[in-house]
């Protein structure tokens, strides 16, 4: 029979463009969050970090917002590149640093095409 | 650096083996993380090692699975026996401490037959 899997949302960008991807958290003591890039048959790769001290943070072509009060996070990639094609994953780190523990909560991803 | 390895790259099994899945960490990370991916859930934490010891393993689905780390620069994933649920792409990672960026390996791609 057919397989159920995840429904990831793809978002579609023309070469050049800017494109934003979002992801919303689900614990509001989380207080660390990165972002990663999946491609085809490869691990994720670290992409942009950012810590709940802040709401925004810049790379090279690359943005990450963070608005607490809605628990939501974007990914800004700034002159969409084929080579961006993959699948983007925000992670938050659900830590209690007290303790000493952490628990990564990663979200289901998003697909980015970028046409030419 | 080489990065994160980790082996086999690909594992066939029969229901009811044993299967070792080895990984090395980057060379001065004191954090280890294994993760499952799968179509159906994603990627989810299994269980991380802070300086070779286990942390957190709430994440283990159940006494079938089994991580260790005799030392900062070897772990395993254990899975015994194994079943056909068990077949997806589990990965490694490892940082410098636990609240930093994770640095993925490429993954074994594990299929149970």
């Amino acid at each position: 029979g057919e397989s159920v899997g995840l429904h990831l949302p793809t978002l579609s960008v023309q070469e050049g463009d800017n494109s934003i991807i979002n992801c919303a958290y689900s614990n509001s003591a989380s207080d660390y969050f990165i972002w990663y890039k999946q491609e085809s048959g490869k691990g994720p790769q670290f992409i942009i970090d950012i810590r709940s001290n802040m709401d925004k943070r810049q790379g090279q072509r690359v943005t990450v917002l963070l608005n607490k009060t809605v628990k939501h996070l974007s990914l800004q990639i700034a002159a969409t590149q084929p080579g961006d094609s993959a699948v983007y994953f925000c992670a938050e780190n659900m830590g209690v640093r007290t303790s000493g523990t952490y628990k990564y909560i990663f979200g289901t991803g998003t697909r980015l095409k970028v046409l030419a | 650096d080489a990065g994160v390895i980790q082996s086999p790259r690909h594992e066939v099994t029969e229901m009811g083996q044993e299967v070792t899945l080895r990984c090395k960490p980057i060379s001065g990370h004191n954090s280890l993380f294994w993760y499952r991916q799968t179509m159906m859930r994603g990627l989810e934490l299994l269980i991380y090692f802070n300086n070779n010891v286990p942390i957190d393993d709430s994440g283990m689905p159940e006494d079938r699975f089994s991580a260790k780390m005799p030392n900062a620069s070897f772990s395993t994933l254990k899975i015994q026996p194994s079943e056909p649920r068990d077949s997806a792409v589990y990965f490694c990672a490892s940082s410098l401490g636990a609240d930093v960026e994770q640095y993925f390996g490429p993954g074994t791609r594990l299929t149970v037959t």
